[in-house]
């Protein structure tokens, strides 16, 4: 298994839906987890930290699955603005103490 | 003023030639980092530096070199560019408390013909 995998999307999705999105991870000992949002052409920035069961950030919720090794992020009541694409991020688990970036699941919300 | 900032912002270069990708920061993070994204790989760790002396090579360093000036600045090298590291470029810090919180500059897009 990769150290983590995204389903690359591109998931289309009318304004006020509410979309989840998936990710795997292959490092068992992880401890937190990250969500990072990257508009097209832009830098990263972080979107949301998961250190326990999931976290809640007004429309935004993120849960793990520690069983089975999967993060999610939920956004309800979808906005235009929030199509981009959402990084999922893990501690490496090559003994380097960095982050691994998930290549990503791109969100286009219509009209 | 943005607080990681990397220089230049485009860069077009020949293969062979030696390029250098400047990043500074004013958050005061001793922790900085460089990655290359690429269309559909995410982006990738190249080298990292704990501090001033402390430099670490990453999942892809091969063809590239760093150099830690100061806490403040931290430069990535390719010594001898090839077409395959035409690629967006972001350097980022963190704060030793706070390692997974990560602030990236808005990225150089080098492209090596």
């Amino acid at each position: 298994r990769k150290e983590v995998e995204q389903d690359p999307g591109p998931f289309n999705v009318p304004e006020g839906a509410t979309v989840a999105f998936n990710c795997t991870y292959s490092n068992s000992a992880s401890q937190s987890f990250f969500w990072y949002r990257q508009d097209c052409r832009k830098e990263p920035k972080l979107l949301m930290s998961v250190y326990s069961s999931g976290n809640e950030d007004g429309r935004f919720t993120a849960q793990l699955n520690r069983a089975s090794q999967y993060i999610s992020l939920l956004i309800r009541d979808s906005k235009l603005s929030d199509s981009a694409t959402y990084l999922c991020v893990v501690p490496s688990d090559t003994g380097r103490r960095a982050l691994t970036f998930g290549s990503g699941t791109r969100l286009q919300v219509q009209p | 003023d943005a607080d990681v900032t990397q220089t230049p912002r485009n860069r077009i270069t020949k293969t062979g030639k030696r390029i250098m990708l400047e990043c500074s920061q004013t958050k005061g993070h001793d922790r900085m980092y460089w990655y290359r994204q690429d269309p559909g790989l995410g982006l990738r760790l190249i080298y990292y530096s704990f501090d001033v002396k402390d430099i670490n090579k990453g999942e892809i360093s091969d063809g590239y070199s760093v150099s830690r000036q100061a806490q403040a600045k931290f430069s990535l090298s390719l010594e001898s560019a090839i077409p395959n590291q035409t690629a967006l470029y972001f350097c980022a810090t963190s704060d030793f408390a706070d390692t997974d919180t990560q602030y990236f500059g808005p990225g150089t897009r080098l492209t090596v013909l």
